[in-house]
């Protein structure tokens, strides 16, 4: 199945911008690009989606160049509270494939 | 808004017991889907179904049953516990759009 490619893990600190990169090799003209955080002992949620260029909701911004081959979750400022995985899953037909996200820790 | 329910949220079963993982979206999504997340990794998919009356292999499907009983409700059974099937299952319905999907809470399984 096909699977979008993000880090595996990402140090910060608290009040430095933090900027996330997925591939997206096999998206398809119709699917709009999606990002899940999940904290630890819950389900993933959903933050933020696009479809290009940029989209900017009160928790981050998504930036998604012209070919939209890839992504960049942008979390500005970020705090301890931040610390989860990121995912940015391939959705396959609505098989939505998830790899194993990005483990952003926030360190004080 | 309940979104997205799961039960029973924990279970220890035994090895070769049967069970029923039980989940119901109340947001008239077609489609649903089960997964299974293992302790440092990424969620797979075990089954999906993308509307009432269907339902399709996932990643990893062997060791389960699902059976999609209504729009609303979408069960995953385990005939046959194994220690192998320890996880945590999420299941999650998509929107009508195809791009979104909202996740339970998740039901913590361990067997012994």
């Amino acid at each position: 199945l096909a699977k979008t490619t993000q880090p595996i893990s990402m140090d910060s600190y608290e009040g430095q911008e933090v900027n996330i990169t997925c591939s997206h090799n096999n998206i398809a003209t119709n699917d709009y690009i999606t990002w899940y955080q999940q904290f630890p002992s819950q389900g993933p949620r959903f933050i933020i989606q696009g479809y290009k260029t940029k989209v900017t909701n009160e928790v981050a911004s998504l930036f998604i160049p012209a070919d939209r081959k890839s992504s960049t979750l942008s979390l500005p400022r970020v705090s301890l509270s931040d610390t989860a995985v990121y995912y940015c899953p391939d959705n396959y037909g609505q098989n939505f494939v998830f790899g194993p996200g990005t483990r952003l820790s926030v360190l004080p | 808004n309940a979104g997205v329910t799961q039960t029973p949220k924990f279970q220890v079963l035994k090895t070769g017991q049967s069970m029923t993982l039980q989940c119901a979206q109340d947001m008239n999504h077609n489609s649903m889907y089960w997964y299974r997340q293992d302790p440092g990794m990424g969620l797979r998919l075990i089954y999906y179904s993308a509307s009432e009356g269907t339902t399709d292999k996932g990643e990893v499907p062997n060791g389960y049953n699902v059976s999609r009983l209504n729009k609303r409700e979408f069960s995953l059974r385990l005939e046959s516990a194994a220690p192998s099937q320890t996880s945590v299952y999420f299941c999650a319905s998509g929107d009508n759009s195809g791009n979104t999907i909202y996740f339970g809470e998740g039901s913590w399984l361990t067997v012994v």
